[in-house]
């Protein structure tokens, strides 16, 4: 039972350039999140997932989209990266019917120059 | 929306000493309280949670209490160690809206021995 994974756990990026990271977890839950992390302000939702096919924007969407094609994957797309995402990246995952904690990932830590 | 306030910032404390950090949130509809425990390079971990049916929770050394009508909570580790030093987090959220967490901006416990 391996959690919560992520993919990459770095990279470095141009501006400009786009990517993708995944985030996996084999708990069968149901709701999937991506947070962000910047020194000194907490994590803030970037997009959350409440079931396979649906998604909805959290606090800080700009500049990003997600999928959720399979119950076990939430992708999150960066199309056009700036330095202003530079950040660390945190996937979570819960199940609304066993308890209300969620599960981070390990993080992706993205630099863009 | 939803918005909470962590304090301290930073908190040092002797060995054996107890730490309290609070937090306040704005909206009155939240109803799931949850304690992050997150240290350098690693991911964030529940270390207690609690619902606003109950006003106070222990496991252990760590507490946390909730006080509705104010709008704040607490967490207290008590009999401190040098193993407790790392930035915890407090957050807020609306299980029945999706479960986003709104975390405050964290607190870095140091425990001197």
């Amino acid at each position: 039972n391996a959690g919560v994974t992520q993919t990459p756990k770095f990279r470095v990026l141009k501006t400009g350039q786009s990517m993708t990271l995944l985030c996996a977890q084999d708990m069968n839950h149901e709701y999937m999140y991506w947070y962000r992390q910047d020194p000194g302000m907490g994590l803030r939702l970037i997009h959350y997932s409440v079931g396979e096919g649906t998604t909805a924007k959290g606090e800080v969407p700009d500049g990003y989209n997600v999928s959720r094609l399979k119950k076990q994957n939430f992708l999150l797309g960066l199309e056009s990266a700036a330095p202003s995402q530079t950040s660390v990246y945190f996937c979570a995952s819960s199940h609304p019917a066993d308890s209300y904690e969620q599960y981070f990932g390990p993080g992706t830590r993205l630099t863009v120059t | 929306g939803e918005n909470v306030e962590q304090h301290p910032s930073t908190l040092s404390v002797q060995e054996g000493d107890s730490a309290v950090i609070k937090c306040t949130y704005s909206d009155s509809a939240s109803n799931y309280f949850p304690w992050y425990k997150q240290e350098l390079g690693k991911r964030p971990q529940l270390i207690i949670d609690i619902r606003s049916n109950v006003g106070e929770k222990k496991d252990q050394r760590i507490a946390v209490t909730l006080n509705k009508t104010a709008k704040h909570f607490s967490l207290h580790i008590t009999e401190t160690q040098p193993e407790d030093s790392a930035v915890y987090f407090c957050a807020a959220s609306r299980p029945s809206r999706g479960n986003k967490l709104v975390f405050g901006a964290g607190t870095i416990l140091r425990v001197k021995s």
